[in-house]
């Protein structure tokens, strides 16, 4: 069966520090992969998007990388900031190739 | 420009009572989807317009759940007979085209609250 498995624990860190989520996924074969942020009472935010041929994407602080041999991305996020902490939501192309599926994302708190 | 609107922001009704919640997308915007989130969990698709095209009613959980997209713009999911079961955030997002490629830009969301 198709999944998408991001830890569902929350990931604590101190600042200063770089934070790396992990999303795996099974059964899919994207050509596109997409990073979220939401916040709590708030829709999910657009990040960053990576192509099936891209090893890595970068955007100020964040990096995302995409795997697909290994069907993963890594999403990190440098000098990280209380101001990050947040759930962050891997979204990958569907096989069919005209949606997005969301994983169950990761909570990041990052501690002063 | 403006957003993703939805409304309302929050919906308290009782069980049984039918319900309508309301999405405006962006401007120009093909492609439609409504999402359910339970506390702390993952976006789970519900149903997807695009275009003129028949949506993708594959993520309805059940017979109750209906929507509809008039003029290719406003967007209406009607869950009929709400059971507490259906209590949750539903969100609406909108896309300039269909596909993994686009971004999703998503509304606040409907907090619908059913005792």
């Amino acid at each position: 069966s198709q999944k998408i498995e991001q830890n569902s624990e929350a990931l604590n860190i101190q600042e200063g520090k770089t934070a790396t989520l992990t999303c795996n996924y099974t059964n899919y074969s994207p050509a596109y992969l997409q990073w979220y942020r939401q916040d709590p009472g708030r829709g999910p935010v657009f990040l960053l998007l990576i192509r099936e041929n891209e090893k890595e994407k970068r955007k100020e602080r964040l990096k995302v990388t995409f795997d697909t041999t290994l069907k993963q991305s890594l999403f990190h996020i440098t000098a990280s900031q209380p101001a990050d902490s947040a759930t962050y939501l891997c979204a990958l192309e569907n096989n069919a190739g005209n949606m997005l599926t969301f994983g169950g994302g990761t909570r990041l708190m990052v501690k002063p | 420009g403006a957003g993703v609107s939805q409304s309302p922001s929050n919906k308290v009704t009782e069980k049984g009572k039918d319900v309508e919640l309301r999405c405006d997308p962006i401007s120009g915007h093909t492609a439609l989807y409504w999402y359910r989130q339970s506390l702390g969990q993952g976006l789970e698709f519900l149903i997807y317009f695009q275009g003129n095209s028949a949506p993708d009613k594959s993520g309805l959980p059940s017979d109750r759940f209906s929507a509809e997209r008039t003029g290719g713009s406003v967007s209406t999911l009607t869950i009929q007979r709400t059971q507490q079961e259906d209590s949750a955030v539903y969100l609406c997002a909108s896309s300039a085209l269909a596909g993994g490629a686009d971004t999703q830009y998503f509304g606040p969301g409907t907090r619908l609250t059913v005792l």
